[in-house]
C-alpha cells in the first residue's frame, strides 16, 4: 500500500518480556518518527531517524526502549523488560521534508498491552 | 510530557452546526498541522499551516496560524456525522518533531 504500515497492531505481552515493534514507511520518505499514545491523550515524540541514523531520541523515556532503522527505510522500536506502564499505542510517522515540509503521515499504530 | 492547551475537551453540536476549536502554546512553532484520528486509527493530517497569519481551507474546513506564532485554530462549517472524532492540533519545529494538543472530541448528533 501506499500509507505508513505498522504491524503487528495489537501485541500483549507479559511484564518483563521483550518486545519489537515495526513501522514500514511511505516509499522515498527519508524522515520517520515514532510516537506514544495514552489514552485521551495526544501522541508524544519517542525519537526521529533521518535516514539512518536518530537525529533526535530525546523522548525515548529510559534506556529499556531503543529503535534502529539500519537501512533507512523500515523501522523498528525494541522496548525490553516491558512494563505495565508501557501500555499505549505506539505510533510510526513518515515525511519527504523536501516536498511537503514538515506534514507528517500517519500508521494506525501498534496497541501494546503489558500484563 | 508537555503538550499544548486545546480547547475545548469536547464538543457536542447539531448536525449542520459549525465548530470552531483552538490551540495555544508557550512556545513558538514553524508549522501548525491539524490532524482527525478515528478510533483504532492513526491521526490523519487535515491541513499544514507554514507561515504566520497564513489562513487555510480543505473544503468545509478552515485553519489559521497565528500572527504570534503560538496559536491555531480550526473551523468546520456546517457539520455531518461523518465529522464525528478526535481533533488534534499539533505544532511542529524545524526538523518536523510534532508536539500534539490533548485532543477535542466532536461529537455530532442528527
Amino acid at each position: 500500500g501506499a500509507g505508513v504500515s505498522q504491524t503487528p497492531s495489537n501485541k500483549v505481552t507479559e511484564k518483563g518480556k521483550y518486545v519489537e515493534l515495526r513501522c514500514d514507511p511511505i516509499s522515498g520518505h527519508t524522515a520517520l518518527y515514532w510516537y506514544r499514545q495514552s489514552l485521551g491523550q495526544g501522541p508524544e515524540f519517542l525519537i526521529y531517524f533521518q535516514g539512518t541514523g536518530a537525529a533526535d531520541d530525546s523522548g525515548l523515556p529510559n534506556d529499556r526502549f531503543f529503535a534502529v532503522r539500519p537501512e533507512g527505510s523500515v523501522s523498528t522500536l525494541k522496548i525490553q523488560r516491558t512494563e505495565r506502564g508501557d501500555s499505549a499505542v505506539y505510533l510510526c510517522a513518515s515525511s519527504d521534508r523536501a516536498w511537503r515540509g514538515n506534514e507528517a503521515f500517519f500508521g494506525q499504530g501498534t496497541r501494546l498491552t503489558v500484563v | 510530557g508537555q503538550q499544548l492547551n486545546q480547547s475545548p475537551q469536547s464538543m457536542f453540536i447539531q448536525e449542520g452546526e459549525d465548530v470552531s476549536m483552538n490551540c495555544t502554546s508557550s512556545s513558538i512553532f514553524n508549522t501548525w498541522l491539524w490532524y482527525k484520528q478515528d478510533p483504532r486509527e492513526g491521526p490523519v493530517l487535515l491541513i499544514a499551516l507554514y507561515k504566520a497569519g497564513e489562513l487555510t481551507s480543505n473544503g468545509r474546513l478552515t485553519a489559521q496560524f497565528g500572527i504570534t506564532r503560538k496559536d491555531s485554530f480550526l473551523n468546520i462549517s456546517a457539520s455531518i456525522p461523518s465529522d464525528v472524532g478526535i481533533y488534534f492540533c499539533a505544532g511542529s519545529d524545524s526538523w518536523g518533531k510534532l508536539q500534539f494538543g490533548a485532543g477535542t472530541q466532536v461529537v455530532v448528533t442528527p
